[in-house]
């Protein structure tokens, strides 16, 4: 158990929708990164914060953002989802901005059908 | 081209084999390798971390980046059934971003 928790776990939904996933840190960690994985494409980043603040962004789409909260917490939005927004999504999180160690969470499997 | 190429498999390997999973990249600004271990329906799990070239071991697992071919390794020697999983291997040139190999999935027959 990496200590980084998401939810929810398993998220089934049509296409037009909007979604929203959770990330809890792990305690004393800072940072909290955002992927995308699929089978095609693998482990793709999508965004990073820091404290609350934007620290660097990926290959998100203009449909998805983010947010960390004053807790550390962070969600991420999907709009107007399409088929191929299916796929995992991962939460890592560090204790700094810059980091070489992230640990992840268990994912949410978002189901666009 | 995609910055980091990895073989995506499958594996299969007798237990008590030593598997040998490789990753090539193209840009030479990374300068941190690191291996991921991901069971079916987790997250990935830090294995291995390595900064610049050489080799790093830990217990049965050893780390190798050779930097001048642009090409990264990780062997498991005395594999065991636990190690079935897909592998992935990263990288990054000291920035927040990460770039991921698809992975190469593994299956270790008892």
């Amino acid at each position: 158990d990496s200590g980084v928790t998401q939810t929810p776990k398993h998220l089934i939904t049509a296409t037009g929708q909007r979604v929203t996933l959770r990330c809890s840190p792990r305690s004393g960690d800072l940072s909290v990164y955002w992927y995308q994985q699929s089978l095609d494409q693998g482990l793709q980043f999508l965004i990073q914060y820091y404290n609350g603040e934007e620290r660097a962004k990926g290959n998100i789409l203009e449909r998805f953002s983010a947010q960390q909260f004053p807790d550390l917490h962070s969600e991420l939005n999907l709009s107007s989802l399409e088929l191929g927004d299916s796929a995992l999504y991962f939460c890592a999180s560090s204790v700094v901005a810059r980091s070489d160690t992230q640990y992840f969470g268990p994912g949410t499997r978002l189901t666009v059908l | 081209q995609k910055e980091v190429e990895q073989d995506p498999g499958p594996l299969s390997v007798p237990e008590g084999a030593i598997v040998s999973l490789n990753c090539t990249y193209s840009n030479s600004a990374f300068q941190y390798f690191m291996w991921y271990r991901q069971y079916s329906r987790k997250g990935p799990e830090l294995l291995m971390y390595t900064y610049s070239s050489g080799n790093k071991e830990d217990g049965r697992f050893t780390a190798q980046v050779d930097k001048s071919s642009k090409y990264i390794s990780l062997f498991i020697r005395d594999s065991q059934p636990s190690d079935s999983a897909t592998y992935l291997c990263a990288m990054s040139a000291g920035g927040n971003q990460f770039y991921f190999g698809t992975g190469t999935s593994l299956t270790v027959i008892p």
